[in-house]
């Protein structure tokens, strides 16, 4: 079955600089990559996903990459804020299912220092 | 404004008592799940539901049993519970179809068994 892997599991980074989380994943042929952002004591929600049709996007200051080829995609956030610090997940969508199940990364804590 | 409701946010149960944890979505959504979220470990799927009265095993079923009589309601049953399935549960939902869709999820309940 698909197999997702997510690193780093911490990241601290200072106000303003760059955060970049990477996730690689199994299923070739799964073809849905949201992230999501979960604050604590909150729900995860969704912040940006990406289609295997699509290389890249882009909302304000996150971006995904996807490099089907390699079989990973990462989260970069740029000038990072305090607002920013939570757990974020990576997941992707096998393909060889239509019934949304998705499987979900370790989790990636950030810390953003003022 | 909350579409994603879980009935208990704690619980704390002892050891071979049966549990019930219900989810309900006022969104029409066709897809539901269930997954425990543990440090370390992300979120891991414990079982999904496609439609009314169907159910399919995530990667992690073993002590668990789930029922879907109505489009909106989800139940996670733990049949005999043990400590070892302390952790938050957190139960989403989805639109069916293809591509697939992001989730939404419950606020989660943090169940303890001791």
């Amino acid at each position: 079955g698909e197999n997702v892997e997510q690193h780093p599991s911490t990241l601290s980074v200072q106000e303003g600089d760059s955060a970049v989380i990477k996730c690689t994943y199994s299923d070739s042929a799964s073809n849905y990559f949201p992230w999501y952002k979960q604050e604590l004591g909150k729900r995860p929600q969704l912040i940006i996903d990406i289609r295997s049709n699509v290389g890249e996007k882009k909302d304000q200051r996150i971006a995904v990459t996807l490099n089907k080829t390699a079989k990973h995609f990462s989260l970069h956030i740029t000038e990072t804020q305090p607002e920013d610090s939570a757990v974020y997940f990576c997941a992707a969508s096998p393909g060889s299912s239509n019934t949304g199940k998705l499987i979900f990364g370790q989790g990636t804590t950030l810390q953003v220092k003022p | 404004d909350v579409k994603v409701t879980q009935s208990s946010r704690y619980l704390v149960k002892r050891t071979g008592e049966k549990v019930f944890l219900e989810c309900v979505q006022d969104m029409d959504h066709e897809n539901m799940f269930w997954y425990r979220q543990d440090p370390g470990l992300g979120l891991r799927l414990i079982y999904f539901s496609y439609d009314v009265k169907m159910k399919e095993k995530g990667d992690i079923p073993e002590g668990y049993s789930v029922s879907r009589e109505k489009k909106e309601r989800f139940s996670l049953i733990l049949e005999s519970a043990s400590t070892n399935q302390t952790s938050m549960y957190l139960c989403a939902s989805s639109l069916s179809g293809l591509p697939n869709y992001g989730y939404t999820f419950g606020s989660g309940t943090r169940l303890t068994v001791v």
